[in-house]
């Protein structure tokens, strides 16, 4: 049981822009805790996208940003792709649990 | 190039014992701080084990306390993960990640193996 929680699916066109939130509480995200994304296509490894809340690694297109706020985060895709398909997990660290969490995963489907 | 490869997956029955590894290299394996994340079929990520860098602090989720052990041999380059008292519940892919960031609770996990797939039936 996941203490951070995604939307199961958000879709969009090709070109358009969606958001995955990511709802944490006091003891991770809310305690100041960075939250980093990954995305995840099918029967491959997770990649991160995003770190400390809103840092891109190297080759990571400026499509994908993140933001922080409260006890929440988000992810925005911009500019949607076909490469976009794929599933998305938030990550911080809770300090009630002494260990990271991960969120519930979002799967992102291009119309 | 960092390059992690799992290894020791397999099939065995409830109550068995595992000892999973993850070989490191393009990097110096003894500065950064390992973990495990596993990820059951069909379902999330959920991280297991995190081990510190000299290798004498490691910290466990509840999940699987007092049931996994996680170590590493920096003069071999690898991580462990020893899995005993296996139930179905176990059941998973597990990757080896390698952390990155400052401090602990600001950690992500930023280069990923393939994945070690460990299943547990009767």
């Amino acid at each position: 049981q996941s203490v951070l929680t995604q939307p199961p699916s958000v879709s969009g066109a090709p070109g358009q822009r969606v958001t995955i939130s990511c709802t944490g509480s006091s003891s991770n995200i809310g305690a100041s805790h960075d939250v980093h994304w990954y995305k995840q296509l099918p029967g491959t490894a997770p990649k991160v996208l995003i770190f400390n809340s809103n840092n891109r690694p190297s080759g990571v297109p400026d499509r994908f940003s993140g933001s922080k706020s409260g006890t929440s985060a988000s992810l925005a895709i911009t500019g949607l792709q076909a490469e976009d398909e794929a599933d998305y997990y938030c990550q911080s660290y809770d300090s009630s649990l002494s260990g990271y969490v991960f969120g519930t995963g979002t799967k992102v489907t291009v119309l | 190039e960092v390059h992690l490869l799992e290894s020791g997956g397999g099939l065995l029955q409830p109550g068995g014992s595992l000892r999973l590894s993850c070989a490191a290299s393009g990097f110096t394996f003894g500065d950064f701080a390992m973990s495990w994340v596993r990820q059951a079929p069909g379902k999330g990520l959920e991280w297991v084990s995190t081990i510190h860098g000299p290798g004498t602090t490691t910290f466990n989720a509840d999940s699987v306390k007092g049931r996994f052990t996680i170590s590493r041999d920096n003069s071999k380059n690898t991580m462990y993960l020893q899995m005993n008292s296996l139930t179905a519940e176990d059941t998973a892919v597990y990757y080896c990640a390698k952390n990155e960031g400052h401090p602990l609770e600001n950690w992500h996990f930023d280069y990923w193996g393939q994945g070690t797939l460990v299943t547990v039936s009767s």
